[in-house]
């Protein structure tokens, strides 16, 4: 069945980069998401790409598709304290009304 | 608040014992889901509803479990005879089912099963 997979910790400096990865198996992905949980909070949308784009840039976020080898990133550019969460890939397939969701990645910012 | 909501936020039971979970999703949304997130685990999907009718259900629920979204607006997902791997969070996430389908989730409800 379809899986989706992201290294489960990060940490960098305050003002770095960071760079989370993902790989996913589906063919027919429509969307890739990026989810954001905080702490005691629900999942909130970060971004997303459709599957016929390379890159989406929103903001500080880099969205990154490399359908071939079906893997996804996220660069957090200026990474605050505040970016500290669970990051979670999404993978949306054909139709959208079935979406596998990574087991996170927990991003630490150290101040 | 025009957010999804769930009901309860918490709920501490037996074994054996049945529990209903309640979601309201944002009102014009006419897609709603269930997911189940165990802890260092990313949401498992559990099963959706367009409007009214169940369209899918993962292959990991059980018979136990079953949901409903009778008016297709609030839905309840009722887990019967309580085990105690049921433990978990209930999430419930609505999406109008366009454009990206970009999904809103509830704050979740908390099942430990003792």
């Amino acid at each position: 069945g379809e899986d989706v997979e992201q290294s489960l910790f990060l940490s960098v400096r305050e003002g770095d980069s960071s760079v989370i990865n993902c790989t996913y198996t589906d063919s027919s992905s429509t969307y890739l998401y990026w989810y954001k949980q905080e702490p005691g909070a629900g999942l909130q949308l970060l971004t997303y790409i459709f599957s016929n784009m390379d890159m989406k840039q929103d903001q500080r976020l880099t969205v990154l598709l490399n359908k071939k080898d079906k893997h996804l990133s996220l660069r957090i550019a200026d990474t605050q304290t505040g970016d500290s969460a669970i990051y979670f890939c999404a993978d949306g397939n054909t139709g959208g009304f079935k979406t596998i969701f990574g087991a996170g990645t927990r991003l630490f910012v150290k101040a | 608040d025009t957010g999804v909501s769930q009901d309860p936020r918490h709920k501490i039971t037996k074994r054996g014992q049945n529990v209903t979970f309640r979601c309201d999703p944002i009102s014009e949304h006419n897609r709603l889901y269930w997911y189940r997130q165990t802890l260092g685990q990313g949401p498992e999907f559990l099963t959706y509803f367009q409007n009214e009718a169940q369209l899918e259900k993962s292959r990991l629920l059980s018979d136990r479990f079953s949901a409903e979204r009778p008016k297709g607006s609030f839905s309840t997902l009722e887990i019967q005879r309580t085990e105690q791997g049921d433990s978990a969070m209930y999430l419930c996430a609505s999406s109008l089912g366009t454009g990206n389908n970009e999904q809103f989730f509830g704050p979740g409800t908390r099942l430990t099963v003792l």
